[in-house]
């Protein structure tokens, strides 16, 4: 049962473009999201965080949007660089109840941006 | 920059042996967490430690793991007569303390990949 849900595997984008990466949850506790980002044979590098109690968080080329209601959070970059390809993974946690500091993590995409 | 730090990065054992793997947390971080990456799947999460202490291990598998977190020294998640579905990468990750908000953020080594024979 996977509660959280990357459906793109992949994703190509041009320079200069926006990239959308999405990411779906079904569990109804998790009130705080992350996205990662992962290069080959490296750990995950933290790139943006949400609460629920917002719908959007920006930093930089980074923005990251919520949708509560439809349970959905996607992660826009712009413009995008090269330098952004890497697998984007969106991680999920509940700030009460059993295991509350747990991240749980969709499989990812894998973003090329093409020059 | 004293990130997350794990030993070995790359590791190789036939079916049978042990296998140790080892995570200093950044500094200032007193928590640490081990997540398993199987081929194209997602990290899972492991076990959740404080300094010796085991504070959750509901991910760990019931048999050949364990994990500690000593007073002294790394954290070490230990695999006991490792098979061919033990292959994968585990990441530690740390933070400052434990829950959610950006301070809680969790940062990640650089992983070691076991790979058994």
């Amino acid at each position: 049962d996977q509660q959280v849900k990357q459906n793109s595997p992949s994703l190509s984008v041009q320079e200069g473009r926006i990239s959308i990466l999405n990411c779906d949850y079904t569990n109804s506790m998790f009130d705080y999201f992350l996205w990662y980002k992962k290069y080959p044979a490296e750990g995950p590098t933290f790139l943006i965080s949400i609460s629920s109690i917002k719908d959007k968080n920006e930093d930089g080329r980074f923005t990251v949007f919520l949708n509560k209601s439809a349970k959905h959070l996607s992660l826009h970059i712009v413009p995008s660089q090269p330098g952004d390809s890497a697998v984007y993974f969106c991680a999920a946690s509940a700030s009460s109840g059993a295991g509350s500091y747990q991240l749980t993590f969709g499989k990812g995409t894998k973003l090329s941006v093409i020059p | 920059n004293a990130g997350v730090m794990q030993n070995p990065r790359h590791l190789v054992r036939r079916r049978g042996q042990e296998a140790r793997l080892r995570c200093s947390p950044m500094k200032g971080h007193s928590h640490v967490y081990w997540y398993r990456q199987l081929p194209e799947e997602g990290l899972k999460f492991m076990v959740y430690l404080q300094k010796e202490n085991i504070i959750d291990e509901s991910g760990m598998p019931k048999e050949r793991f364990s994990a500690e977190f000593p007073k002294e020294g790394p954290s070490i998640l230990r695999i006991q007569q490792v098979v061919r579905g033990d292959s994968a990468a585990y990441f530690c990750a740390s933070s400052p303390i434990a829950g959610y908000s950006s301070t809680d953020t969790q940062y990640f080594g650089p992983g070691t990949r076991l790979t058994v024979l």
